[in-house]
């Protein structure tokens, strides 16, 4: 059963950082296709980065240049560095498998969430 | 990017009635064309796969049609539990995007 837990959220202010964490179990990270999706506070889903098992990224146009998608195969755990956070990136972050680990297709499996406030 | 349009944004319909929310592209997605469930306080749950494929364990009252740039989840005979807001999204261009959600209501 794949298993998947975020970890890392919290109240930062602007312009501040957070690491998000996703720690994997049921699968291997370094295998498969694995997300990041967000979602603000009573709106709808968004899609924020990809890392394919073979390295390569895609960032979603209003975090590309502040957020790093990464993983840490010993660790099994997918990463997403937030630098230079604003206001708009408040909202529940979520990893997600896709493709059956296979492609960048549908998202089947999702971990509960973690949620980044960025305030003053 | 590709514009996936949702209707309606909310329905209220009542026990064993069948409820159609429509998803709309902006170009041709192909069958490249997916749907969720998500209730609240929790994670989206995989319904649907490329436009009609049920996704393991879905009850088979969830049913996906379409093609190109014009989708539909039907849920057939509506229960209590499927109280929620459904999403369609596309994997074909980037960035990857998703409906802004269909809120199905029970009655």
């Amino acid at each position: 059963e794949v298993q998947l837990v975020e970890s890392g959220g919290g109240l930062i202010q602007p312009g501040g950082s957070l690491r998000l964490s996703c720690a994997a179990s049921g699968i291997t990270v370094s295998s498969t296709y694995m997300s990041w999706v967000r979602q603000a506070p009573g709106k709808g889903l968004e899609w924020v980065s990809v890392l394919y098992r073979g390295g390569t990224t895609h960032y979603a146009d209003s975090v590309k240049g502040r957020f790093t998608i990464s993983r840490d195969n010993s660790k099994n755990t997918l990463y997403l560095q937030m630098n230079s956070l604003r206001a708009e990136d408040t909202a529940v972050y979520f990893c997600a498998r896709s493709g059956d680990g296979n492609n960048f297709d549908q998202f089947d499996s999702w971990g509960q969430g973690t949620l980044v406030t960025v305030s003053s | 990017e590709i514009v996936l349009t949702q209707s309606p944004d909310f329905q209220s319909v009542a026990p064993k009635e069948k409820v159609t929310i429509t998803c709309r592209a902006s170009q041709n997605i192909g069958n490249s064309l997916h749907w969720y469930q998500q209730k609240p306080g929790q994670s989206p749950k995989l319904l649907i796969k490329y436009a009609s494929q049920s996704f393991a364990g879905v009850p088979s009252r969830f049913r996906g049609s379409g093609s190109g740039t014009d989708f539909t989840l039907t849920i057939n005979s509506l229960e209590a539990e499927d109280a929620a807001t459904y999403y369609c999204h596309q994997s074909v261009g980037l960035p990857r995007t998703f409906g802004q959600g269909t809120k199905v209501e029970i009655k």
